[in-house]
């Protein structure tokens, strides 16, 4: 099975703090997606990357950056963190068909 | 682009019977449209898909059904378990699943089902 591990389930960090969140998958996919989740809204595209060192913004990139710098990792950053920025960040990866989702990173800027 | 709508945002129903979740789409050149299941502290899993070349898909209690006249797409789920409740999140996709299109989500419906 497709596993894609993000590395923190939880966490916390201040406003004007440089976050990076991590996203590993172990199968080999060329395409990877980051998503925040907030209650009422669903699931909104902030980037993805077709290739090493590509990528592409969503529909919700302000304020965020990428970093693809090998096949099986995809970073999300966040520059100076703010409050708004509070929230579920899903990363997903696949090669055909539907995403395969990590579990998760809640990340709560305080 | 694409706007998915999904209803209704939450479903309570008793344990044995079936729940219905409806999602409407606004562009016709979508023609990928998954399903996913997710449960309390985890990922979302996709559970079930469906191509615009074909008008229903079944997979053991669940079934997905497509009508690109009227451009909604429905989820049926039969014979409820408690396991069944979660958040459930429709799609829509104008890259027949290739993947590195953007995927637009519905907002989710959370099924709540009652023993």
């Amino acid at each position: 099975d497709v596993k894609v591990t993000q590395s923190s389930r939880y966490l916390v960090k201040r406003t004007g703090e440089k976050v990076f969140l991590e996203c590993v998958q172990d199968m080999d996919h060329e395409n990877m997606f980051w998503y925040r989740q907030d209650p009422g809204l669903g699931l909104r595209l902030i980037y993805f990357s077709y290739d090493v060192k590509m990528k592409e913004k969503g529909d919700i990139p302000e304020g965020y950056s990428v970093s693809r710098e090998k096949k099986e990792r995809f970073s999300l950053i966040l520059e100076s963190a703010s409050t708004n920025q509070t929230s579920m960040y899903l990363c997903a990866s696949t090669k055909l068909g539907g995403r395969d989702f990590g579990d998760g990173t809640r990340l709560s800027i305080l | 682009g694409e706007n998915v709508e999904q209803h209704p945002s939450t479903l309570s129903v008793q344990e044995g019977d079936s729940a219905v979740i409806k999602c409407t789409y606004s562009d016709s050149a979508s023609n990928y449209f998954p399903w996913y299941k997710q449960e309390l502290g985890k990922g979302p899993q996709l559970i079930i898909d469906i191509r615009s070349n074909v008008g229903e898909k079944k997979d053991q209690r669940i079934a997905v059904t497509l009508n690109k006249t009227a451009k909604h797409f429905s989820l049926h789920i039969t014979e409820t378990q408690p396991e069944d409740s979660a958040v459930y999140f429709c799609a829509a996709s104008m890259d027949s699943g290739g993947g590195a299109d953007g995927l637009t989500f519905g907002k989710g419906t959370h099924l709540i089902i009652q023993p």
